[in-house]
């Protein structure tokens, strides 16, 4: 099955850095590669997704990179704020596969 | 006007009784979920049904049953409740015939005494 490995497991950034997580898959058939944000006490929100088909995709101050040949995929915040401080968590799947395989996550905090 | 919701959001119970959480949604979605996130915050699939139908049974005690009334609602039982079973289960759905994007309801922290 799918192996997901992401890093850090921790980051603190300055409120205005930029913060950067990355994230490696095992499956070279996996092609749906999202985001999600985990705040405190909530579920997982998808806030971006990126398929095998592009290779960048941006939304504000997010950005999500893909290298299908190194099986690597990172997202990019921008100009951070304290609202980013989160858990993030990667994931792939396949096309026709339901079950989409979660990375270890990365809590991401934010100094004022 | 929750999207997917699950009941009850915190549960504290005795290793060896039995407890279900259960889940709905109001999206009109196929495909609902089972997570299960441990202490470490990582998140693993357990279950997942579309249109009623088991597709997803991933290595999962049989003292986790999981029950899909209707595409609306996946319901969780699980028996003979042990220790390692305390973490905080996700329900979700998502809108496709495949995976895509998961809608997570709020969670259900369970605690085993």
């Amino acid at each position: 099955g799918e192996n997901v490995e992401q890093h850090p497991s921790t980051l603190s950034v300055q409120e205005g850095d930029s913060a950067v997580i990355k994230c490696t898959y095992s499956d070279s058939a996996s092609n749906y590669f999202p985001w999600y944000k985990q705040e405190l006490g909530k579920g997982p929100q998808l806030i971006i997704d990126i398929r095998s088909n592009v290779g960048e995709k941006k939304d504000q101050r997010i950005a999500v990179t893909l290298n299908k040949t190194a099986k690597h995929f990172s997202l990019h915040i921008t100009e951070t704020q304290p609202e980013d401080s989160a858990v993030y968590f990667c994931a792939a799947s396949g096309t026709n596969d339901y079950k989409l395989s979660f990375g270890a996550g990365t809590t991401v905090t934010v100094r004022a | 006007d929750t999207a997917v919701s699950q009941t009850p959001k915190y549960l504290v119970t005795q290793m060896g009784n039995d407890k279900s959480i259960k889940c709905e949604q109001n999206l009109g979605h196929d495909t609902m979920y089972w997570y299960k996130q441990d202490s470490k915050k990582f998140l693993k699939i357990m279950f997942s049904y579309n249109n009623k139908e088991l597709i997803i049974n991933e290595t999962v005690p049989n003292r986790f049953s999981p029950k899909s009334p209707d595409k609306a609602h996946l319901n969780l039982h699980i028996n003979s409740l042990e220790l390692g079973d305390s973490a905080v289960y996700f329900c979700a759905s998502s809108p496709g015939s495949w995976g895509g994007e998961l809608f997570f309801g709020e969670g259900s922290r369970l605690t085993v005494l």
